[in-house]
């Protein structure tokens, strides 16, 4: 499969737990992205990557939310202190100079 | 700043025929503009893109999509709907630049009914 994968693909937990989502890009995409989707409402941006370097970073992205990329190849989001508004859908895209490939989300549910 | 207003949240026809879901844009250049489908539980689909060549854009599974300057449209069309296009649609534009990152409308859902 060449596509972006994420894991898991569902996520329960409790509030105040903390979780880490993985995203494992196209090889070649130099390019990794994060967004958030919440129920009725289209995806917004979180954070991008170029290779390993973040360079820029949402203010939806609270000091709670971290993002790696170590090495410039899959790509980790954690959330520290789960809160209840925090349950969406996170996606990840990845590309190449230009044109975007998602991957089918990682689905947060914060009870 | 760019952005996408979506006209529609639920757009409702019945198989065979025709589609259109209805997108403004607003940006501060000649921008880059999007659909992208999205099917419950599965992953973001480009349908077409417009990169400020013709202003006509033919997508995948028969959708096209015309940008009027003059209007600040950016309307998805398809002359004959079909079971399998039920889904959320999202009219998109990038902010261009070194981050190219994409800015999303609200999504239209989209019902075909037999």
């Amino acid at each position: 499969d060449t596509g972006v994968s994420q894991n898991p693909r569902h996520k329960i937990t409790k509030r105040g737990q903390n979780v880490t989502f993985r995203c494992d890009p196209i090889s070649e995409h130099n390019r990794l992205y994060w967004y958030r989707q919440t129920l009725g409402q289209g995806p917004e941006f979180l954070t991008y990557f170029q290779n390993e370097a973040q360079l820029e970073k949402s203010r939806l992205l609270s000091d709670r939310f971290s993002a790696e990329r170590p090495k410039g190849s899959f790509s980790t989001l954690e959330i520290q202190r789960t809160e209840q508004g925090d349950s969406a859908m996170y996606l990840c895209a990845s590309s190449p100079e230009y044109g975007y490939t998602f991957g089918s989300g990682t689905r947060l549910t914060v009870v | 700043a760019q952005s996408v207003t979506q006209l529609d949240s639920h757009v409702s026809v019945s198989e065979g025929t025709p589609v259109l879901l209805r997108c403004n844009y607003s940006s501060s250049y000649s921008p880059s503009l999007f659909w992208y489908v999205q099917h419950p539980n599965k992953g973001l689909q480009l349908l077409l893109k417009y990169t400020s060549a013709a202003t006509l854009v033919k997508g995948i599974n028969g959708f096209e999509a015309e940008f009027k300057k003059s209007e600040t449209s950016f309307h998805l069309t398809k002359p004959s709907a079909h079971m399998s296009d039920a889904a959320e649609y999202f009219c998109v534009v990038s902010n261009g630049g070194a981050t190219n990152k994409l800015i999303f409308g609200t999504g239209t859902l989209l019902a075909v009914q037999p």
